[in-house]
Protein backbone atom coordinates (compact mmCIF):
# COMPACT_ATOMS: atom_id res chain seq x y z
CA UNK A 1 0.00 0.00 0.00
CA UNK A 2 1.70 3.16 -1.06
CA UNK A 3 2.03 5.91 2.09
CA UNK A 4 -0.08 8.71 0.22
CA UNK A 5 -2.94 8.04 -2.45
CA UNK A 6 -4.24 10.55 -5.06
CA UNK A 7 -6.78 9.88 -7.35
CA UNK A 8 -5.10 11.02 -10.61
CA UNK A 9 -8.23 12.07 -12.28
CA UNK A 10 -8.84 14.29 -14.42
CA UNK A 11 -11.44 15.78 -12.38
CA UNK A 12 -13.45 17.89 -14.35
CA UNK A 13 -15.48 20.63 -12.80
CA UNK A 14 -17.58 23.48 -14.35
CA UNK A 15 -16.60 27.31 -13.55
CA UNK A 16 -18.21 28.44 -10.39
CA UNK A 17 -18.47 24.68 -8.49
CA UNK A 18 -16.71 23.43 -5.53
CA UNK A 19 -14.03 21.01 -6.58
CA UNK A 20 -13.33 18.31 -4.11
CA UNK A 21 -9.98 16.14 -4.05
CA UNK A 22 -9.01 14.06 -1.35
CA UNK A 23 -5.66 11.96 -0.50
CA UNK A 24 -5.22 9.23 1.84
CA UNK A 25 -2.07 8.36 3.61
CA UNK A 26 -1.35 5.33 5.42
CA UNK A 27 0.58 5.96 8.91
CA UNK A 28 -2.07 7.34 11.73
CA UNK A 29 1.69 9.12 13.18
CA UNK A 30 1.46 11.48 10.28
CA UNK A 31 0.96 15.23 11.86
CA UNK A 32 1.81 17.34 9.02
CA UNK A 33 -0.51 17.70 5.81
CA UNK A 34 0.14 19.88 2.87
CA UNK A 35 -1.35 20.78 -0.38
CA UNK A 36 0.82 22.20 -3.08
CA UNK A 37 -0.67 23.57 -6.78
CA UNK A 38 1.86 22.66 -9.87
CA UNK A 39 0.82 24.51 -12.95
CA UNK A 40 2.12 22.51 -16.23
CA UNK A 41 5.21 22.73 -16.64
CA UNK A 42 6.09 24.75 -13.63
CA UNK A 43 7.44 23.80 -9.47
CA UNK A 44 5.08 23.06 -7.28
CA UNK A 45 3.87 25.78 -4.80
CA UNK A 46 2.11 25.29 -1.43
CA UNK A 47 -1.64 26.47 -0.80
CA UNK A 48 -2.51 25.37 1.94
CA UNK A 49 -1.20 23.01 5.51
CA UNK A 50 -2.81 21.64 8.11
CA UNK A 51 -1.78 20.08 11.19
CA UNK A 52 -4.81 19.86 13.25
CA UNK A 53 -8.29 17.96 12.89
CA UNK A 54 -10.94 20.18 11.35
CA UNK A 55 -11.20 22.26 8.58
CA UNK A 56 -8.91 25.71 7.87
CA UNK A 57 -9.86 27.74 5.28
CA UNK A 58 -8.24 30.46 3.55
CA UNK A 59 -10.14 32.37 0.80
CA UNK A 60 -11.77 29.85 -1.71
CA UNK A 61 -9.47 27.40 -0.16
CA UNK A 62 -10.79 24.66 2.53
CA UNK A 63 -8.85 22.25 4.15
CA UNK A 64 -9.98 19.50 5.75
CA UNK A 65 -8.40 16.98 7.71
CA UNK A 66 -9.55 13.23 9.23
CA UNK A 67 -7.09 11.69 11.21
CA UNK A 68 -9.19 8.68 12.42
CA UNK A 69 -10.38 8.18 8.97
CA UNK A 70 -7.06 9.10 7.61
CA UNK A 71 -7.70 11.08 4.69
CA UNK A 72 -7.14 14.99 3.90
CA UNK A 73 -9.17 16.74 1.61
CA UNK A 74 -8.80 20.30 0.14
CA UNK A 75 -11.74 22.10 -1.25
CA UNK A 76 -12.11 24.77 -3.84
CA UNK A 77 -14.79 26.48 -4.16
CA UNK A 78 -16.18 28.90 -6.83
CA UNK A 79 -14.05 26.92 -9.01
CA UNK A 80 -12.29 29.26 -11.48
CA UNK A 81 -10.22 27.94 -15.16
CA UNK A 82 -7.54 29.31 -13.36
CA UNK A 83 -7.69 26.46 -10.95
CA UNK A 84 -6.70 24.18 -13.73
CA UNK A 85 -3.68 22.29 -12.44
CA UNK A 86 -2.24 19.44 -10.32
CA UNK A 87 -3.10 19.17 -7.16
CA UNK A 88 -0.41 17.58 -4.40
CA UNK A 89 -0.77 16.29 -1.21
CA UNK A 90 1.98 15.62 1.10
CA UNK A 91 2.23 14.01 4.00
CA UNK A 92 4.84 14.41 6.88
CA UNK A 93 4.54 10.17 7.70
CA UNK A 94 5.48 9.39 10.89
CA UNK A 95 6.74 12.70 11.49
CA UNK A 96 9.63 12.30 9.16
CA UNK A 97 10.90 15.46 8.53
CA UNK A 98 10.93 14.63 4.81
CA UNK A 99 7.09 14.65 3.14
CA UNK A 100 5.67 11.89 0.67
CA UNK A 101 4.15 12.76 -2.22
CA UNK A 102 1.10 11.68 -3.64
CA UNK A 103 1.31 11.15 -7.32
CA UNK A 104 -1.12 14.52 -7.78
CA UNK A 105 -4.76 14.90 -8.89
CA UNK A 106 -5.18 16.48 -11.98
CA UNK A 107 -7.93 19.17 -11.90
CA UNK A 108 -9.80 20.86 -14.99
CA UNK A 109 -12.18 23.71 -14.29
CA UNK A 110 -14.00 24.40 -17.91
CA UNK A 111 -15.88 27.70 -18.99
CA UNK B 1 11.80 38.47 -0.44
CA UNK B 2 13.69 36.35 -2.89
CA UNK B 3 12.38 32.92 -3.19
CA UNK B 4 14.51 29.53 -4.15
CA UNK B 5 16.26 30.00 -7.19
CA UNK B 6 18.50 27.29 -9.51
CA UNK B 7 20.33 27.66 -11.76
CA UNK B 8 20.58 26.21 -14.48
CA UNK B 9 17.23 26.59 -15.60
CA UNK B 10 17.83 24.25 -18.64
CA UNK B 11 20.66 21.86 -19.30
CA UNK B 12 21.42 19.52 -22.55
CA UNK B 13 24.28 17.25 -22.00
CA UNK B 14 25.62 14.25 -24.03
CA UNK B 15 25.41 10.88 -22.17
CA UNK B 16 28.62 10.34 -19.81
CA UNK B 17 29.29 14.31 -19.04
CA UNK B 18 29.15 14.89 -15.63
CA UNK B 19 26.68 17.71 -14.22
CA UNK B 20 26.22 20.19 -12.10
CA UNK B 21 22.79 21.65 -11.01
CA UNK B 22 22.63 24.39 -8.02
CA UNK B 23 20.10 25.95 -5.62
CA UNK B 24 20.16 28.84 -3.56
CA UNK B 25 17.31 28.72 -0.74
CA UNK B 26 15.83 31.11 1.02
CA UNK B 27 17.41 33.08 3.22
CA UNK B 28 17.12 31.75 7.12
CA UNK B 29 15.79 28.01 5.34
CA UNK B 30 17.93 25.41 7.39
CA UNK B 31 16.24 22.58 5.31
CA UNK B 32 17.43 21.84 1.75
CA UNK B 33 15.98 19.10 -0.24
CA UNK B 34 15.75 18.13 -3.37
CA UNK B 35 13.72 16.20 -5.68
CA UNK B 36 13.16 14.96 -9.37
CA UNK B 37 10.27 14.56 -11.44
CA UNK B 38 10.10 13.03 -14.46
CA UNK B 39 7.51 13.93 -17.70
CA UNK B 40 3.97 13.11 -16.08
CA UNK B 41 5.29 11.38 -12.47
CA UNK B 42 4.98 12.39 -9.40
CA UNK B 43 7.92 14.19 -7.02
CA UNK B 44 11.07 11.89 -6.48
CA UNK B 45 12.89 12.24 -3.04
CA UNK B 46 17.09 12.39 -3.52
CA UNK B 47 18.65 14.06 -0.84
CA UNK B 48 17.61 15.87 3.06
CA UNK B 49 20.63 18.41 4.36
CA UNK B 50 19.23 20.04 7.84
CA UNK B 51 21.60 22.46 8.92
CA UNK B 52 25.04 20.95 9.51
CA UNK B 53 23.94 17.83 10.63
CA UNK B 54 24.85 14.78 8.14
CA UNK B 55 22.73 14.64 4.96
CA UNK B 56 19.85 12.13 4.95
CA UNK B 57 20.99 10.90 1.03
CA UNK B 58 18.31 7.83 1.24
CA UNK B 59 16.70 9.03 -1.83
CA UNK B 60 19.72 8.97 -3.98
CA UNK B 61 18.85 6.44 -7.00
CA UNK B 62 22.74 5.25 -7.14
CA UNK B 63 26.24 6.27 -6.88
CA UNK B 64 26.36 8.86 -9.80
CA UNK B 65 24.41 11.08 -7.66
CA UNK B 66 26.03 13.39 -4.60
CA UNK B 67 25.02 16.78 -3.16
CA UNK B 68 26.92 19.40 -0.60
CA UNK B 69 25.64 22.00 0.56
CA UNK B 70 28.58 24.46 1.56
CA UNK B 71 28.26 27.06 4.76
CA UNK B 72 24.53 25.73 5.54
CA UNK B 73 23.17 27.62 2.56
CA UNK B 74 23.87 26.83 -1.42
CA UNK B 75 23.65 23.58 -2.53
CA UNK B 76 25.39 21.32 -5.70
CA UNK B 77 23.47 17.96 -6.97
CA UNK B 78 26.52 16.72 -8.69
CA UNK B 79 24.98 13.61 -11.82
CA UNK B 80 28.53 12.01 -12.70
CA UNK B 81 28.55 10.11 -16.06
CA UNK B 82 25.05 10.71 -16.67
CA UNK B 83 22.46 8.62 -18.63
CA UNK B 84 19.34 8.67 -20.46
CA UNK B 85 17.19 8.14 -17.65
CA UNK B 86 18.77 10.89 -15.71
CA UNK B 87 16.52 13.54 -18.08
CA UNK B 88 14.01 14.61 -15.77
CA UNK B 89 13.28 18.71 -13.98
CA UNK B 90 14.87 18.60 -10.35
CA UNK B 91 13.58 20.89 -8.14
CA UNK B 92 14.97 22.03 -4.84
CA UNK B 93 13.08 22.95 -2.30
CA UNK B 94 14.03 24.94 1.10
CA UNK B 95 11.74 25.10 4.51
CA UNK B 96 12.18 26.70 7.69
CA UNK B 97 12.18 23.42 10.34
CA UNK B 98 10.90 24.16 13.82
CA UNK B 99 8.27 22.39 15.88
CA UNK B 100 5.79 20.93 13.01
CA UNK B 101 6.32 23.61 10.41
CA UNK B 102 8.11 21.72 7.35
CA UNK B 103 6.39 23.70 4.79
CA UNK B 104 8.16 23.85 1.38
CA UNK B 105 8.64 26.60 -1.19
CA UNK B 106 10.39 25.26 -4.47
CA UNK B 107 12.40 26.75 -6.87
CA UNK B 108 11.76 26.95 -10.28
CA UNK B 109 13.75 23.56 -11.34
CA UNK B 110 16.54 22.58 -13.70
CA UNK B 111 15.55 20.61 -17.05
CA UNK B 112 18.24 18.15 -17.91
CA UNK B 113 17.97 16.13 -20.89
CA UNK B 114 20.52 14.13 -21.84
CA UNK B 115 21.15 13.11 -25.11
Amino acid sequence: QKEVEQNSGPLSVPEGAIASLNCTYSDRGSQSFFWYRQYSGKSPELIMFIYSNGDKEDGRFTAQLNKASQYVSLLIRDSQPSDSATYLCAVNVGGSYIPTFGRGTSLIVHP
Amino acid sequence: GAGVSQSPSNKVTEKGKDVELRCDPISGHTALYWYRQSLGQGLEFLIYFQGNSAPDKSGLPSDRFSAERTGGSVSTLTIQRTQQEDSAVYLCASSLTGGRTYEQYFGPGTRLTVT
